[in-house]
């Protein structure tokens, strides 16, 4: 299994500004995953971070709200623009491994919360 | 399009007590299965996954078996510990990209 870190924990903001969160693999992985949990709820998929080009987002999700990068194939960053309260949420990355592609594996989180 | 559904929570179990969490799916084709477990404050933990019908996925003593015929994927433990308490989300695989979808969560609770 895949060994996933992020950067920050946790992160308190104001309104308006944004924040970059950052994921890296212990090994090279096939797919990477950038999910949200707002309080309480289940788990929504925002996009899958395609190594070397663009991102491709779900529905209700955009580019210039959540821009993401993945410059290689065990790092990735997702960034909230221009936040607001509604973005206070966790925000979690998981990727499939190089070998057993069928199951995620997640990071531990970022709390964000937004004032 | 896919949908999994949970029994709402919560769960209020005690020590040692038998425990089952009703996961139900909608899907096209032959999604894999999942169970995710998240501790307080922690990250989501892979608890077990079957790939296929029929398939029984196990760990840490919890059981899931993937029924095809009623589109079902129920989380079982024989006795529960203090230490399972947990929010548990079932999850099915979408698509060619691996792409899960979650059901709601079912907190679990469980007193000495």
């Amino acid at each position: 299994s895949a060994v996933i870190s992020q950067k920050p924990s946790r992160d308190i903001c104001q309104r308006g500004t944004s924040l970059t969160i950052q994921c890296q693999v212990d090994s090279q992985v096939t797919m990477m995953f950038w999910y949200r949990q707002q309080p309480g709820q289940s788990l929504t998929l925002i996009a899958t971070a395609n190594q070397g080009s663009e991102a491709t987002y779900e529905s209700g999700f955009v580019i210039d709200k959540f821009p993401i990068s993945r410059p290689n194939l065990t790092f990735s960053t997702l960034t909230v623009s221009n936040m607001s309260p509604e973005d206070s949420s966790i925000y979690l990355c998981s990727a499939t491994g190089a070998v057993v592609t069928d199951t995620q594996y997640f990071g531990p989180g970022t709390r964000l919360t937004v004032l | 399009g896919d949908s999994v559904t949970q029994m709402e929570g919560p769960v209020t179990l005690s020590e040692e007590a038998f425990l089952t969490i009703n996961c139900t799916y909608t899907a096209t084709g032959y999604p894999s299965l999942f169970w995710y477990v998240q501790y307080p404050g922690e990250g989501l933990q892979l608890l077990l996954k079957a790939t296929k019908a029929d398939d029984k996925g196990s760990n840490k003593g919890f059981e899931a078996t993937y029924r095809k015929e009623t589109t079902s994927f129920h989380l079982e433990k024989g006795s529960v510990q203090v230490s399972d308490s947990a929010v548990y989300f079932c999850a099915l695989s979408s698509g060619g990209y691996n792409k899960l979808i979650f059901g709601a969560g079912t907190r679990l609770a469980v007193h000495p």
